[in-house]
């Protein structure tokens, strides 16, 4: 079955630590693996996602196809980092939906 | 920057009422969806809806759902019925992509429905 883990539903950490969200996934073809965030009171918005393979706010995540895994990193979290994080799959049937996570509350400590 | 929107933002009915939820996708995309999530659990895909026609449903989407684009830019989610667990926040999207492709799919603020 397609499905996507994230096993932490929070994570805690002070300003300045590092971070890595956890993200495995489950999934027979190619999937493609996306990083959505939701600030408070502020809609999902898309953060990145393996194929561009760019960094955002500092942000970045690598898919691992052994490991079946796409962890979220971040050096130095900052307090604005604070919200709630998705990991999302497509790439299943034609229609690209998106299969999510159950998510991560990130919690930035100052 | 264009975004999607959703009205209401919170919408209360009682249990067997109907209720439509509007959504107003951005205005040159050509894939729109909606997905919910129940309070505490994670966002699950429900429908999308592509050439004026449904092009994929998950088993949430029963007979008591329904999907329409009544003009250029609404689209609407109907609940014949509503049941107590029908209550969630649910959730448009749209996307540029044409099938066979992926594109980064815009999200509405939700709209929170709570059945009595």
């Amino acid at each position: 079955a397609q499905r996507v883990t994230q096993p932490e539903k929070l994570l805690s950490v002070f300003k300045g630590a590092p971070v890595e969200l956890k993200c495995n996934y489950s999934y027979s073809g190619s999937p493609e693996l996306f990083w959505y965030v939701q600030y408070s009171r502020q809609r999902l918005q898309l953060l990145l996602r393996h194929i561009s393979r760019e960094s955002i706010k500092g942000f970045t995540a690598d898919l691992n196809k052994g490991e079946t895994s796409f962890h979220l990193k971040k050096p130095f979290a900052q307090e604005e980092d604070s919200a709630m994080y998705y990991c999302a799959l497509s790439g299943l049937g034609a229609t690209n939906k998106l299969i999510f996570g159950t998510g991560t509350l990130l919690a930035v400590q100052p | 920057e264009p975004e999607v929107t959703q009205t209401p933002s919170h919408q209360v009915t009682q249990m067997g009422q109907e209720v439509i939820l509007r959504c107003v996708p951005i205005s040159n995309h050509l894939y729109f969806y909606w997905y919910r999530q129940i309070l505490g659990q994670k966002v699950e895909f429900l429908v999308s809806f592509y050439n004026n026609e449904i092009s994929e449903k998950s088993e949430i989407f029963d007979d008591q759902f329904s999907v329409e684009r009544p003009d250029g830019s609404n689209f609407t989610l109907k609940i014949r019925s509503t049941k107590l667990e029908d209550s969630a926040m649910y959730f448009c999207a749209s996307t540029r992509a044409a099938s066979g492709s992926t594109d980064t799919q815009y999200f509405g603020p939700g709209t929170r429905l709570t059945v009595l």
